[in-house]
């Protein structure tokens, strides 16, 4: 079983749609979890970082975690085209290494 | 927030021959600075831990002597792919950190490699 699962998708929805994105995770040592957005050929771009089973909101972007299911998502309202791209979850814990999901790929349509 | 920059972007190469990589901390000094690989429609594969002034720390797996990992100073780490084969064609990234935490990594856009 791999630490850390994620859908690969793609997953395509139409312009202005919340996209639910989410990973399920296996240790229950992990501590701090983040969403990376990586564009066709290009480096992954950091998101969203938290800490802790909650909310966390930046702009049209929301993150949750729920740790006593291992369970996290990233919500994102009124999606545009641009954001189209590969959402990578990514979850450690202090002096452990940062494991990534595999990432689902989102096509937004206009 | 931070840059990394990466070079070259892409890179075309014969077999047999060995292409280095830079990865570069442009406003911070990067304490470590990892190199992962990535295959088309995978998840990023941690291939080596960087620290400056000494030795990577590979994955298990990862050959050392086919990925050369050269830390030299805090804001420059080199990768040295040797004797290139066409299965070594990836997506090469390297990431860095400050260290006061390990998540907050900051990527460089990423190194095509392709092996003929």
């Amino acid at each position: 079983q791999k630490e850390v699962e994620q859908d690969p998708g793609p997953l395509s929805v139409p312009e202005g749609a919340i996209v639910s994105l989410n990973c399920t995770y296996s240790n229950s040592a992990f501590q701090y979890f983040m969403w990376y957005r990586q564009y066709s050929r290009k480096g992954p771009e950091l998101l969203m970082y938290t800490y802790s089973s909650g909310n966390k909101e930046d702009g049209r972007f929301t993150a949750q975690v729920d740790k006593s299911s291992k369970y996290i998502s990233l919500f994102i309202r009124d999606s545009q085209p641009s954001d189209s791209a590969t959402y990578l979850c990514a979850m450690y814990y202090q002096g452990g290494k940062l494991i990534f999901g595999q990432g689902t790929e989102l096509s937004v349509k206009p | 927030g931070a840059v990394v920059s990466q070079h070259p972007s892409w890179v075309i190469c014969k077999s047999g021959t060995s292409v280095k990589i830079e990865c570069r901390s442009l406003d911070f000094q990067a304490t470590t600075m990892f190199w992962y690989r990535q295959f088309p429609k995978q998840s990023l594969m941690l291939m080596a831990t960087s620290n400056e002034g000494s030795k990577a720390t590979y994955e298990q797996g990862v050959e050392k002597d086919k990925f050369l990992i050269n830390h030299a100073s805090l804001t420059l780490s080199t990768l040295t792919v040797t004797s290139a084969h066409p299965e070594d064609s990836s997506f090469y990234i390297c990431s860095a950190t400050t260290g006061t935490n390990t998540g907050e990594l900051f990527f460089g856009e990423g190194s095509r490699l392709t092996v003929l």
